[in-house]
């Protein structure tokens, strides 16, 4: 399998600028995770969804980020405006909806965003 | 709610020798997970080992292995024979049971491996 996969790997923009990270899970992994990880805070989560529904969201610091899963194999997680403390790396995880190995998320590379 | 902290920020160790991360957690669950991830350079990432709370026996896989001690809520990770390409930011995590849960991290460990 190829694993998580998330583009792009690194993102340069301006403040006030719209961003989208794009995240492909797992074939067969029914939830999926976005978390952000920065100095200052670690390595919080953002949203999660099972069969693409969001579960938890409370996560999300504020209305200019929004994350969607119009299907299966496919997410996005957008700022906009983006402001230069969304500063971070974002991570995508996937997790399989099977008995035995449900709490296990497997990780993406991530992108590495900055905002000037 | 759950945290998890890991009070080294830095460690190092010589090529080939053993060393322990520590980790505490806390929570008022009886069940749950905790998992030891592995961030190299790359940024990466990796699971290391997981545990079940629920289980006694300690977890093992191949140099890694891990001192969960449920009373103490403290879950050790111990890295034996140390290799270079054991350098990496290791985290601490636990999740609740129940379905997927999000992972809440520590706040990472520094692991220097000296040649």
């Amino acid at each position: 399998d190829a694993g998580v996969i998330q583009s792009p790997r690194h993102e340069v923009t301006e403040m006030g600028q719209e961003v989208t990270l794009r995240c492909k899970p797992i074939s067969g992994h029914d939830y999926l995770f976005w978390y952000r990880q920065t100095m200052m805070r670690g390595l919080e989560l953002l949203i999660y969804f099972n069969n693409n529904v969001p579960i938890d969201d409370s996560g999300m610091p504020e209305d200019r980020f929004s994350a969607k899963m119009p299907n299966a194999s496919f997410s996005t997680l957008k700022i906009q405006p983006s402001e230069p403390r969304d500063s971070a790396v974002y991570f995508c995880a996937s997790s399989p909806d099977v008995t035995t190995d449900q709490e296990t998320q497997y990780f993406g590379p991530g992108t590495r965003l900055l905002v000037l | 709610a759950q945290t998890v902290t890991q009070s080294q920020p830095e460690m190092s160790v010589q090529e080939a020798e053993t060393v322990t991360l520590s980790c505490t957690y806390d929570t008022s669950e009886s069940d749950y997970y905790l998992f030891w991830y592995k961030q190299p350079p790359s940024r990466q990432m990796i699971l290391v080992i997981r545990q079940e709370a629920y289980k006694q026996q300690n977890a093992t896989e191949n140099r890694f292995s891990v001192n969960f001690q449920k009373a103490a809520k403290s879950f050790s990770l111990k890295i034996s024979d140390s290799q270079l390409g054991d350098a990496a930011m290791y985290f601490c995590a636990y999740s609740r049971p129940q379905g997927a849960q999000k992972l809440v991290f520590g706040q990472g460990t520094r692991l220097t491996i000296n040649p």
